[in-house]
């Protein structure tokens, strides 16, 4: 069964602060990973991520993947109270239908 | 600019009724999904579609139902309402292709059954 597991699950820091988020997954025929951000309504599109070890940038967030290891981080430099959201990881696995596959979220609040 | 659009922001319906969810996409998309999203498990697949009259199941299908009559139209029916389908609905939308697309959410419907 395909799987998406994000990690911390929930996470508070301070202005200025770098943050790190995880996210592992157990698919088959990987596809693709998509990183959302959802405030109080529909998520957002971040990034999508297919080739390992390329890196995606916009701004301060940046995102890596790992094929060979089944991840991908999120990072956020210098953090701002805006960035306070949920962080959404979905991976497009066997299927071609583009069904994504989410993880729980990690939760992030950022403190003046 | 693209458009998701779910027919409520939030609805209150009571246990037993027939509760019909509406999304509607202007991006001429082949893809559309129904998630649900609850506290601490993240968004959860009900019922996807990858053309008009096609349907497939996702991981919590039971006591749901979906309409794909157009393509841009794809509706979720609750049968029968039960308190345990109080949640947030998001509906999204992506392109049908080879590889990947990103998928386009709606702004959601909260759903409380009482």
């Amino acid at each position: 069964e395909d799987k998406v597991v994000q990690s911390p699950l929930s996470l508070v820091v301070h202005e200025g602060d770098t943050v790190t988020l995880n996210c592992s997954y157990e698919v088959t025929n990987f596809r693709s990973l998509l990183w959302y951000k959802q405030e109080k309504k529909a998520p957002t599109f971040l990034f999508m991520l297919t080739s390992s070890g390329i890196e995606k940038k916009s701004g301060r967030l940046s995102s890596i993947l790992d094929k060979k290891e089944l991840f991908s981080i999120l990072n956020i430099t210098a953090t701002q109270t805006g960035d306070s959201a949920v962080y959404l990881c979905a991976v497009i696995g066997s299927s071609n239908t583009g069904k994504l596959i989410f993880g729980q979220g990690t939760t992030l609040q950022v403190k003046p | 600019d693209v458009k998701v659009t779910q027919s409520s922001r939030y609805l209150v319906k009571r246990t037993g009724e027939k509760v019909f969810l509406e999304c509607v996409q202007d991006m001429d998309h082949e893809n559309m999904f129904w998630y649900r999203q609850d506290p601490g498990l993240g968004l959860r697949l009900i019922y996807f579609s990858y053309d008009v009259k096609m349907k497939e199941k996702g991981d919590i299908p039971e006591g749901y139902s979906v309409s794909r009559e157009k393509k841009e139209r794809f509706s979720l029916i609750l049968e029968s309402a039960s308190t345990n389908q109080t949640s947030m609905y998001l509906c999204a939308s992506s392109r049908h292709t080879q590889g990947a697309a990103e998928a386009f959410f709606g702004q959601g419907t909260r759903l409380t059954v009482v």
